[in-house]
């Protein structure tokens, strides 16, 4: 099993702020990791996949880089809507599995 | 717009199976892989399992001896059988289309199905 680590577990910043989170995998999983946004009661919303592709609607600001084991989700600059919890999640094998999560909160 | 709608019993008695249906709108089930993954209130997401239209199944090997999930083409429709929960077990339940027939990552979620184990 690749055992995927997000940190840091909370993130706080303000609106206007630039966010930078980061998963790293237990063993390469090349550039097959996707991030994920959650909001409270809300199933997650994909995001990124294949490490840097942003998924259709989802806007500049958002963007990922990394390959191998090391990965980071940048928000450029903070909107109110963009509090939430992340997720990264990797596909490498058939063995699908996610990270434990970020959660940005407002400072 | 592909929709995804899960249903089911919100309780379940312990040692008993917990069974949820998924269904389909605005697009045919007969292709790409079909998922289902759960979250405990609280906690992170755990992929339990997908299957595609041919029937091929994969499962966490966590959760495989207690697993089934099936597909129904004709109804559009796909299902999740969880058998001898306990209380671990409760969490929202949800079914997740893959983005493309070729990737394993999640652009379709129904919205969740809350399913609490307890007598």
């Amino acid at each position: 099993e690749i055992v995927l680590t997000q940190s840091p577990a909370t993130l706080s910043l303000s609106p206007g702020e630039r966010a930078t989170l980061s998963c790293r995998a237990s063993q390469s999983v090349s550039r097959y990791l996707a991030w994920y946004q959650q909001k409270p009661g809300q199933a997650p919303r994909l995001l990124i996949f294949d490490a840097s592709n942003r998924a259709t609607g989802i806007p500049a600001r958002f963007s990922g880089s990394g390959s191998g084991t090391d990965f980071s989700l940048t928000i450029t600059s903070l909107e109110p809507e963009d509090f939430a919890v992340y997720y990264c999640q990797q596909r490498s094998n058939w063995l699908l599995t996610f990270g434990g999560g970020t959660k940005v909160e407002i400072k | 717009q592909v929709q995804l709608q899960e249903s089911g019993p919100g309780l379940v008695k312990p040692s008993e199976t917990l069974s949820l249906t998924c269904t389909v709108s605005g697009g045919s089930i007969s292709s790409y892989s079909w998922n289902w993954i759960r979250q405990p209130p609280g906690k992170g997401l755990e992929w339990i399992g997908n299957i595609y239209y041919t029937g091929t199944t994969n499962y966490n090997p966590s959760l495989k001896s207690r697993v089934t999930i099936s597909v129904d083409t004709s109804k559009n429709q796909f299902s999740l059988k969880l058998s001898s929960v306990t209380a671990a077990d409760t969490a929202v339940y949800y079914c997740a289309r893959a983005l493309s027939e070729f990737d394993l990552f999640f652009a379709y979620w129904g919205q969740g199905a809350l399913v609490t184990v307890s007598s």
